[in-house]
């Protein structure tokens, strides 16, 4: 069965780092575009980051540009998301997620809360 | 970024149908027929529902079903359950330069 499990969020200050993980099992992790999608509290989805096979080519919203890295390590089935320079609008709940390439998420982890507060 | 459009809110009685609207651009949902649905129950992370338009992924009713016409796409529920009460959400690939793919707004949907 196809599983992708996040961790690594928590509480940070503005201004901080934070990596999220997500361990992927039941399928073959090296095939598969992957995807972090967030949503904030009360808020609808949106997209932050994808990244194709082997890692060679990385798209990410407007908003994360420059301060969010997502990376994948396929020997471990993982992907990564670092996040720097951390602001209060990016409290949310991460989901890691496998990408198809017709731009579907055909699998979602169970999500991870990620609150940036002083 | 701007967001597909969809209702904020949908209702319908149980074994009634309803209808959701995603409405876009000719560079995202009319240009191609990449727009897939997701459900989300409260607390939960969101559920493929139907991809490129109207496939249904294996183990999802058939009671769920999809199509386009120029630049809205739309979700029909068949049959209205009280488990069908959710958040419904749409998503399409964009050709706009500096996005991938572009969400839609959300619509709670209740079952009355």
């Amino acid at each position: 069965e196809m599983q992708l499990v996040e961790s690594g969020g928590g509480l940070v200050q503005p201004g901080g780092s934070l990596r999220l993980s997500c361990a992927a099992s039941g399928f073959t992790f090296s095939s598969y575009w992957m995807s972090w999608v967030r949503q904030a509290p009360g808020k609808g989805l949106e997209w932050v980051a994808n990244i194709k096979q082997y890692g060679s080519e990385k798209y990410y919203v407007d908003s994360v540009r420059g301060r969010f890295t997502i990376s994948r390590d396929d020997a471990k089935n993982s992907l990564y998301l670092q996040m720097n320079s951390l602001r209060a609008e990016d409290t949310a709940v991460y989901y890691c997620a496998s990408r198809r390439p017709t731009y579907y998420f055909d699998y979602w982890g169970q999500g991870t809360l990620v609150t940036v507060s002083s | 970024q701007s967001a597909l459009t969809q209702p904020a809110s949908v209702s319908g009685s149980p074994r009634q149908s309803i209808t959701i609207s995603c409405t876009g651009t000719s560079s995202d949902i009319g240009g191609y027929n990449y727009v897939s649905w997701y459900q989300q129950h409260p607390g939960k992370a969101p559920k493929l529902m139907i991809y490129d338009v109207s496939n249904r992924p294996s183990g999802v009713s058939n009671r769920f079903s999809g199509s386009k016409s120029g630049n809205t796409a739309s979700l029909t529920i068949s049959g209205l359950q009280a488990e069908d009460e959710a958040d419904y959400y749409c998503i399409s690939y964009t050709s706009r330069s500096t996005l991938e793919g572009v969400f839609g707004t959300g619509t709670k949907v209740t079952v009355l």
